[in-house]
């Protein structure tokens, strides 16, 4: 079935470093690849995103990239900071009369200062 | 511009019961869906709402159910809880043709 793996489960950096968290898909008609960051207590927080039609995107000193061929996309932080600790989710959506969206299982992000 | 609204924010059940949440979507948006997160599962959808037709549903027995009023707000009602529903309710709005997702803060549902 239709899935969305994203590696790794937890990831610890120090401040300032960079963070990268992977994410491979397996529905090749899949064309947005949204990010979300979920602090404690809160919902998903829509924090960058990326269409088909794109391999790159910046916001800031987050970036996504995403690779179509290899059904692989990747979200890096640089200079990050405590603030950015959190769970942080890809996610693969196409469109099928509305949007079909399926979830990386999350990525727990520690920042130690 | 107010984000999605999602009430209540707790609600402690007894299983057998049922339950219904509530979701205002952004202003605007016509879309809504409905999730639910569980520590194993992580986010699994249970169904998306446009103009106030179901039009994509999730792999969830027919206890999960859902309704869009006229004014876009959403309920989502779960009969005949079981202890496995416990879990964080989290409801989504979209603005008609986008992709962006924006999610509400959740209702957080134990059954005991």
């Amino acid at each position: 079935g239709e899935n969305v793996e994203q590696h790794p489960s937890t990831l610890s950096v120090q401040e300032g470093d960079s963070a990268v968290i992977k994410c491979t898909y397996s529905d090749s008609a899949s064309n947005y690849f949204p990010w979300y960051k979920q602090e404690l207590g809160k919902g998903p927080q829509l924090i960058i995103d990326i269409r088909s039609n794109v391999g790159e995107k910046k916001d800031q000193r987050i970036a996504v990239t995403l690779n179509k061929t290899a059904k692989h996309f990747s979200l890096h932080i640089t200079e990050t900071q405590p603030e950015d600790s959190a769970v942080y989710f890809c996610a693969a959506s196409k469109e099928t009369g509305g949007f079909k969206t399926i979830f990386g299982a999350g990525t727990r992000l520690f920042v130690k200062a | 511009k107010a984000g999605v609204t999602q009430t209540p924010r707790y609600l402690i059940k007894t299983r057998g019961q049922q339950v219904t949440l509530s979701c205002s979507p952004i202003s605007g948006h016509r879309s809504v869906s409905w999730y639910q997160q569980t520590p194993g599962q992580g986010l699994q959808f249970l169904f998306e709402y446009f103009s106030e037709t179901q039009r994509n549903k999730g792999n969830f027995p027919g206890r999960f159910s859902g309704r869009q009023f006229s004014n876009s707000r959403s309920e989502m009602n779960v009969s005949t809880l079981e202890l496995g529903d416990s879990a964080l309710y989290l409801c989504a709005s979209r603005r008609a043709g986008g992709p962006e997702a924006f999610f509400g803060q959740g209702t957080r549902l134990t059954v005991v």
